[in-house]
């Protein structure tokens, strides 16, 4: 399997519930990504993680908890979300951190009641 | 605040039209990114540019760093070209993309 992967595709949680986001690159790249997109607004950045270090937090809730076991590798934990927290949240990667191109994963539609 | 403009918001067309999706940015970049979303979520990445144009199939993307502004184009449109069209830009100093809302286009049968 080539490109980067996402599971779950979609994803119904309550507010107390705790889930995690999966992604996977089979890229051989360095850096991954985790983007929100909410409707009618640009892709917001939330983590940037470059040869397994985290180097960017753009300001997240600590509601949102990322880890990145090694560099093919990137989750998202989920708890106590909110309902506007309901978004497409997609993966990338990409060689290099900075200016490379990304290559993007499908998505994971998520809802919180 | 750096920020990138697309226009229009959404465009319907009829197949075979010549399509033009505009992005203007306000400061210096070191690269212009041109991406497409498809009803579902995935995005792919088209081009990446800093300077004159690039031609992939009937899609060609031009920049005018002058002017601080670029355009996609379509030729021949087709239905399977309906998606959401996103620019995004690499603002100097700032090593992460800064991205628009998105041109919605649509292409009729």
């Amino acid at each position: 399997e080539t490109g980067v992967t996402q599971t779950p595709r979609h994803l119904v949680m309550g507010m107390t519930n705790k889930k995690s986001l999966k992604c996977e690159q089979h890229l051989g790249h360095n850096a991954m990504y985790w983007y929100k997109q909410s409707a009618k607004k640009p892709l917001e950045l939330m983590f940037v993680y470059n040869f397994k270090e985290q180097t960017e937090n753009n300001s997240v809730p600590s509601r949102f908890s990322p880890e990145c076991p090694n560099s093919s590798h990137l989750f998202l934990h989920l708890h106590t979300l909110q309902p506007e927290d309901s978004a497409l949240y997609l993966c990338a990667s990409s060689s290099g951190w900075g200016t490379d191109t990304q290559y993007f994963g499908p998505g994971t539609r998520l809802t919180v009641l | 605040k750096n920020e990138v403009e697309q226009s229009p918001q959404n465009l319907t067309a009829q197949e075979g039209e010549f399509i033009t999706i505009n992005c203007s940015y306000s400061v210096g970049i070191s690269a212009l990114h041109w991406l497409q979303q498809h009803p579902g979520g995935g995005i792919v990445s088209l081009f990446m540019l800093s300077s004159g144009k690039k031609k992939h199939g009937r899609l060609i993307a031009t920049i005018n760093i002058q002017e601080k502004h670029s355009s996609l184009h379509i030729t021949a449109s087709h239905p399977r070209d309906s998606a959401v069209y996103i620019c995004a830009v690499d603002y100097f100093g700032n090593e992460k993309l800064t991205f628009g809302t998105g041109t919605r286009l649509t292409i009729i049968p």
